[in-house]
C-alpha cells in the first residue's frame, strides 16, 4: 500500500478556501485516492475518491496531477463546523486489499471564527 | 436503514475482564472490519471480514479475537482485557466491490476504558 504523507495541522478563517495536499509518491497505476472526514467522537466520514484530474462532489473538490505524486483536498468557503480531521488514503481499486482502509495521522483542520 | 449500529457506546472494564464489542450492518456489505483509535492518533486496524466465516488480521490483531457467522454482525473480543487496550473502538463496513466505490460507513464509536 502506498504511503501517504500529509500536513499536521492547518489553520483557516471561516469563509476562506482550505486547500489540503497529500503526497503518494509510491502510488501504483491502480491505486484511487480517497479523502475521509472525522469530527470528534466520531466515525471517519467518507468525502470525496478520483484517480487522476479533478473531481468535485457538493462537499469538496480533489485535484489529482497528471504524476498522481500528490492530490489537493480542496474545501470551499469553509465554516466553524469544517473542523475535523482529514485523512488521505491511498489504495488498489482492482484487489481485495482495496477494502482494507490504512489510515495515516491525518490532517487536523482548525477554523477559527 | 441504521448504517453501521455499534454497542456500547461507553465500557469500562478491569484488567483481565472479557468483553464483546458488538458491530452490526444492514447494508449487505460483504467487507467489515475494526479499527481502534488512540488519543490524537489515526486509525489502527484490528481485524478484518470479507464474507461470512473468513477472517484475518490486521495491523494490531493481539488481544483480539474476531468471528463472522453471519453477513451482518461482527463482534470483537477481547479475551483478557489490558489497560494497554484503552482506546476508541470503531467498526466499519463497505461493498467489496474491484473498480467501484468502495466508500467505508463507519459505526459511532465505542469508547472503552481498562483500569
Amino acid at each position: 500500500l502506498a504511503k501517504t504523507t500529509q500536513p499536521i495541522s492547518m489553520d483557516s478563517y471561516e469563509g476562506q478556501e482550505v486547500n489540503i495536499t497529500c503526497s503518494h509518491n509510491n502510488i501504483a497505476t491502480n491505486d484511487y485516492i480517497t479523502w475521509y472526514q472525522q469530527f470528534p467522537s466520531q466515525g471517519p466520514r467518507f468525502i470525496i475518491q478520483g484517480y487522476k484530474t479533478k473531481v468535485t462532489n457538493e462537499v469538496a473538490s480533489l485535484f489529482i496531477p497528471a504524476d498522481r505524486k500528490s492530490s489537493t483536498l480542496s474545501l470551499p468557503r469553509v465554516s466553524l463546523s469544517d473542523t475535523a480531521v482529514y485523512y488521505c488514503l491511498v489504495g488498489d481499486m482492482f484487489s481485495g486489499g482495496y477494502n482494507k482502509l490504512i489510515f495515516g495521522a491525518g490532517t487536523r483542520l482548525a477554523v477559527h471564527p | 436503514n441504521a448504517g453501521v449500529t455499534q454497542t456500547p457506546k461507553f465500557q469500562v472494564l478491569k484488567t483481565g475482564q472479557s468483553m464483546t464489542l458488538q458491530c452490526a450492518q444492514d447494508m449487505n456489505h460483504e467487507y467489515m472490519s475494526w479499527y481502534r483509535q488512540d488519543p490524537g492518533m489515526g486509525l489502527r486496524l484490528i481485524h478484518y471480514s470479507v464474507g461470512a466465516g473468513i477472517t484475518d488480521q490486521g495491523e494490531v490483531p493481539n488481544g483480539y479475537n474476531v468471528s463472522r457467522s453471519t453477513t451482518e454482525d461482527f463482534p470483537l473480543r477481547l479475551l483478557s482485557a489490558a489497560p494497554s487496550q484503552t482506546s476508541v473502538y470503531f467498526c466499519a463496513s463497505s461493498y467489496m466491490g474491484q473498480g467501484v466505490n468502495t466508500e467505508a460507513f463507519f459505526g459511532q464509536g465505542t469508547r472503552l476504558t481498562v483500569v
